[in-house]
């Protein structure tokens, strides 16, 4: 069965440092796999997404994406946090025409 | 770009009260979602429209009923509310069949149930 893990419910981080939110996924086959970011009273917004090639996936607002085969993860990254990208941040993979949502991670970045 | 267009964006009912939410996409996608986000659960799937004539159960259809009424449009209805579905809820759309584009995703409704 698809399933998506977000192990951290809240990660917090300084301003100016480099952020991590993890995400584990467990696919029978081939994943696809997609960040998203929600910003509140918003509908979640398409950060990347990973399909095949380069285990290190670049998107938008500067994050990217590093997926690995062997651990089935994804992790989203960025090398330096702004206080605007604090958010609800999910991991999804999708089989078909259904996604699987991880449960979110909440990342305040602190000025 | 209006993306996907959600209506109403609150709503305050009485317990079995009845009422419809409506969802409109101009992106020319098939597929068409209804989810519900409740905190520390993310989000689940209450049902969803691989393409146009088509409707499937999610993960937690109870209480709801859905009509893709076109292309462009999945409603979604709630005929007798009840407190726990207090909630928000997002429809979303995605090209059918393609597995590396990802979900776009209304601003949402947000519920309350008396």
């Amino acid at each position: 069965a698809q399933s998506v893990a977000q192990p951290e419910d809240q990660v917090n981080v300084a301003e100016g440092n480099p952020l991590t939110v993890k995400c584990t996924y467990s696919v029978s086959g081939n994943p696809y796999l997609f960040w998203y970011v929600q910003y509140p009273n918003r509908g979640l917004q398409f950060l990347l997404k990973y399909i095949t090639g380069d285990n290190l996936v670049k998107g938008s607002y500067g994050f990217e994406a590093e997926f690995n085969k062997s651990q089935t993860s994804f992790h989203l990254k960025k090398p330096s946090a702004l206080v605007s990208d604090s958010a609800l941040y999910f991991c999804a993979v999708r089989e078909g025409n259904q996604f699987y949502f991880g449960t979110g991670t909440s990342l305040t970045v602190i000025p | 770009n209006a993306g996907v267009t959600q209506t109403p964006k609150f709503q305050v009912l009485k317990t079995g009260q009845s009422m419809t939410l409506q969802c409109a996409q101009d992106m020319n996608h098939n597929s068409m979602y209804w989810y519900r986000q409740d905190p520390g659960m993310g989000l689940r799937l209450i049902y969803y429209s691989a393409s146009e004539g088509t409707t499937d159960k999610g993960e937690v259809p109870n209480g709801y009923n859905v009509s893709r009424l076109n292309k462009r449009e999945f409603s979604l209805r709630l005929e007798s509310a009840a407190p726990s579905q207090t909630s928000v809820y997002f429809c979303a759309s995605s090209e059918w069949g393609t597995s590396n584009q990802p979900q776009h995703f209304g601003d949402g409704t947000r519920l309350s149930i008396l």
